[in-house]
């Protein structure tokens, strides 16, 4: 079970909205620690999407946005298009242990 | 441009240590501008964190596997290294390393394409 909870999987049509939530508790998010977001294509290692809560690296399209507000956060995927199926991971810091925690991955599917 | 490249054994035995290597170019090690980090994923489930390494020889290890875990960095090669005693099956997995900012709870920005380490006789 992770640290951070994040739902199994979402679906959207091309061209519509997803979002994607990450929920922590008062020992990570909660504490202001930073949330990221990782894209991982299949059979490919996970790349860095959103960085500290809502910017971009550079390459990355503006479709994809991050957003935080107390114990969780979300990456919002607008005009979905069929080379965002994929899976998506968050991280942050947990105080608790002490260390870098990932959500537990969340499955996009592109209907 | 940075890149990480992992490399070692693709096999080891239960009870046997796992032994990795990252290769990094593009970036200095020695430049003590970040710390650097293995993270896994084990067929078909999420990433965890392993643990860093930082060119002074500070480490943080994952709570979870600190007791049998071991970064270490040459800053003479520009490379950093995994150990992991008494492995089992349930440490089979794909094993990423990349670079970790300053600081805690920072991105993992490059990664390594990784590579599989099975646990098996």
């Amino acid at each position: 079970q992770s640290v951070l909870t994040q739902p199994p999987s979402v679906s959207g049509a091309p061209g519509q909205r997803v979002t994607i939530s990450c929920t922590g508790s008062s020992s990570n998010i909660g504490t202001g620690y930073d949330v990221h977001w990782y894209q991982q294509l299949p059979g490919t290692a996970p790349k860095l999407l959103i960085y500290d809560n809502t910017n971009r690296p550079s390459g990355v399209p503006d479709r994809f946005s991050g957003s935080k507000s107390g114990t969780s956060a979300s990456l919002a995927i607008t005009g979905l298009q069929a080379e965002d199926e994929a899976d998506y991971y968050c991280q942050s810091y947990d105080s608790r242990l002490s260390g870098s925690v990932f959500g537990g991955g969340t499955k996009l599917t592109v209907l | 441009q940075v890149q990480l490249r992992e490399s070692g054994p693709g096999l080891v035995k239960p009870s046997q240590t796992l032994f990795l290597t990252c290769t990094v170019s593009g970036d200095s090690i020695s430049s003590g501008d970040h710390y650097w980090s293995w993270i896994r994923q084990p067929a078909g489930k999420g990433l965890e964190w392993i643990g860093r390494g930082y060119t002074s020889g500070t480490t943080n290890y994952n709570p979870s596997l600190t007791s049998r875990v071991t970064i270490s960095v040459d800053t003479s090669k520009n490379q950093f290294f995994l150990k992991l005693t008494s492995v089992t099956a349930a440490d089979t997995a794909v094993y990423y390393c990349a670079r970790d900012e300053i600081g805690y709870g920072k991105c993992f920005d490059p990664w390594g394409q990784g590579t599989l380490v099975t646990v098996s006789s």
